[in-house]
This record gives structure tokens, C-alpha cells and sequence, in this order.
């Protein structure tokens, strides 16, 4: 089945200790991205990968990393979580990257919800 | 980006016809017209999109207006199942990103 994976689902942690949320899709996408939704502010793009070692940033970046090492992953990665990074956390990929179509559809995965203590 | 207006809300019955619409008063002769829903606890999941004719598919149907700066999205028969929010996004260019607004809370009561 076609989908984008994340792990894990929910997680809660404290202030300052280094997390990572995986996302794998396996649909041989050359884009990728990270969103995060708030109350209130709908969903904000936070990174996006456009190919492997190809990475960007979105309209939120601060306090978050990314890679792009092979195709199927991009993994988000928290250095230092603080108690604002609490959100509702969303990968998704799309079959486009640099030969970008307007047509192109991005397709989600189920979500992690952090909770930073 | 060019900005798209839809109603915070919207209620239905099970079963009947339901009308969402978007406006898009600026929207470019190259942006297409994308539809994503959120069912509760999920991520956003793609629609239906389009240019300039009017589109079908299995989930909905999307008609354009002659001028292009509205649209609305048409589920043909509600179920309990298309209680969601509903977003219209415009996409064109360069525009890698999906810009979400706020969208459309669509309630179905059975």
C-alpha cells in the first residue's frame, strides 16, 4: 500500500532532551515535507527536501533539523525541544521535486503529536 | 500567494448534496485550484483539483467558474464519513509549498 509512515505517533518528553521523528514514504517521491499544526494557525510548513541532499527551508525552521539521505526518508530532528514545539507534526511527499508541476498531489502522514514538558 | 476566502463552517444532512465554495479573486491564469480535506485526527488528504473545466472524480467534483475566481467543491451525497475540514488551495508556478488556510469546518448530520 502506498503511504507516508511516521514514528512514533505520540510522544512526550522534556525540555531540552534531543528527539527524532522519522517519516519513510514508499512511493519513490522526489519531494518531501514537514508541516506543524496549531490552533489557530492551521498547518505551517516547516522544511521541505526537493531530492536526496537537496533541503530547504519552510516558513517556520527554527529549533528544527532535517536530512535527506536516501529518497524514502526524512527524518525531523529536534535538538533541543522547548515546551513552544509542542504541535501536531505532519510529513508529506509528493512525486515532483525540482521538475515541479502545478498539478503535482502531496500525500500525508497520520501525524506525531509531541508534547514538549 | 494569491488568497483564497472560504466560510469558517458549514452543516449538512446525511445524504444530501452538499455545496462548498471558495473564493479566488486573484488567482492567475497558471494556478490550478487544489481540494484537501482533514478528517478529525488524520492528515490532510488530497481531493480533487483543476484549471478550467468543471472535474469529476470517485471522491467529488469540482466546478469552476467561467471567470475562474470561484469555485466549489460538490459532494454529491454526504456521509458521516465527509465530516472534515476542507481547504482550497491555489497552486501555480513555482509553488512548491501547499499554503493552508483556515478552511471549511463541514459538520453531517445523520
Amino acid at each position: 500500500e502506498a503511504q507516508v509512515t511516521q514514528n512514533p505517533r505520540y510522544l512526550i518528553t522534556v525540555t531540552g532532551k534531543k528527539l527524532t521523528v522519522t517519516c519513510s514514504q514508499n512511493m519513490n517521491h522526489e519531494y518531501m515535507s514537514w508541516y506543524r499544526q496549531d490552533p489557530g494557525l492551521g498547518l505551517r510548513q516547516i522544511y521541505y527536501s526537493m531530492n536526496v541532499e537537496v533541503t530547504d527551508k519552510g516558513d517556520v525552521p527554527e529549533g528544527y533539523k532535517v536530512s535527506r539521505k536516501e529518497k524514502r526518508n526524512f527524518p525531523l530532528i529536534l535538538e533541543s525541544p522547548s515546551p513552544n514545539q509542542t504541535s501536531l507534526y505532519f510529513c508529506a511527499s509528493s512525486p515532483s521535486g525540482l521538475a515541479f508541476s502545478s498539478t503535482d498531489t502531496q500525500y500525508f502522514g497520520p501525524g506525531t503529536r509531541l508534547t514538549v514538558l | 500567494d494569491a488568497k483564497t476566502t472560504q466560510p469558517n463552517s458549514m452543516e449538512s444532512n446525511e445524504e444530501e448534496p452538499v455545496h462548498l465554495p471558495c473564493n479566488h479573486s486573484t488567482i492567475s491564469g497558471t494556478d490550478y485550484i487544489h481540494w484537501y480535506r482533514q478528517l478529525p485526527s488524520q492528515g490532510p488528504e488530497y481531493v480533487i483539483h483543476g484549471l478550467t473545466s468543471n472535474v469529476n472524480n470517485r471522491m467529488a467534483s469540482l466546478a469552476i467558474a467561467e471567470d475562474r475566481k470561484s469555485s466549489t467543491l460538490i459532494l454529491h451525497r454526504a456521509t458521516l464519513r465527509d465530516a472534515a475540514v476542507y481547504y482550497c488551495i491555489l497552486r501555480g508556478g513555482s509553488n512548491y509549498k501547499l499554503t493552508f488556510g483556515k478552511g471549511t469546518l463541514l459538520t453531517v448530520n445523520p
